[in-house]
């Protein structure tokens, strides 16, 4: 099984600051990987898919990157909305074994 | 606009069944794999099970190979789960999700999600 490990656990930043989150694979998964968003009482949303795409209706302050191990989500200049939970997902593994990290925290400094 | 509507969710006993079910609206449910992922109380998430847009391909975690069944019912935009043999560890909040590619053959990463149906196991 991937193991997907992200980082920080927690992000403590300002509205308008710049937030940058990791995963890393403990193998590569190309570029198989998604990056999703959950605020408390909702179902997560898809932000980004296959490293950098950005899923329907998703604001451009959202761009994704890497591949094989090591991706990035950065978001390019917080507003109120996105304090959340992050977390990424690999689709690498076939038969899937598809598989969540533990989630970063981003939360109002 | 695309709904997932999930029901089914009790509390059950260790050892006991249930089926969860999830109404689909809103899109060609039958040109899409759908998926259930769950997630316990104050946990990540974990994907439980897939399948294919026809309903001729399934796919388990190993966490619940052997005791859950994914089915689908094209004809009337449904999916479903049947949980068998269930323990303590099957506690969580159970989502239903649409595939964001159409008519794939390696499905895998999820773009509408419903609200969740809770199961809890305790006795």
């Amino acid at each position: 099984e991937i193991v997907l490990t992200q980082s920080p656990a927690t992000l403590s930043l300002s509205p308008g600051e710049r937030a940058t989150l990791s995963c890393r694979a403990s193998q590569s998964v190309a570029i198989f990987l998604a990056w999703y968003q959950q605020k408390p009482g909702q179902a997560p949303r898809l932000l980004i898919y296959d490293a950098s795409t950005r899923a329907t209706g998703i604001p451009a302050r959202f761009s994704g990157s890497g591949s094989g191990t090591d991706f990035t989500l950065t978001i390019s200049s917080l507003e109120p909305e996105d304090f959340a939970i992050y977390y990424c997902q690999q689709r690498s593994d076939w038969p899937p074994g598809l598989t969540f990290g533990g989630g970063t925290r981003v939360e109002i400094k | 606009e695309v709904q997932l509507v999930e029901s089914g969710g009790v509390v059950v006993q260790p050892g006991g069944s249930l089926r969860l079910s999830c109404a689909a609206s809103g899109f060609s449910f039958d040109e899409y794999a759908m998926h259930w992922v769950r997630q316990a109380p104050g946990k990540s998430l974990e994907w439980v099970s897939l399948i294919s847009h026809e309903g001729d391909s399934t796919h388990y975690a190993d966490s619940v190979k052997g005791r859950f069944t994914i089915s689908r019912d094209n004809s009337k935009n449904f999916l479903y789960l049947q949980m068998n043999s269930l323990t303590s560890e099957d506690t969580a909040l159970y989502y239903c999700a649409k595939d964001v590619r159409h008519y794939t053959s390696s499905p895998g990463n999820f773009d509408y999600w419903g609200q969740g149906t809770l199961v809890t196991v305790s006795s």
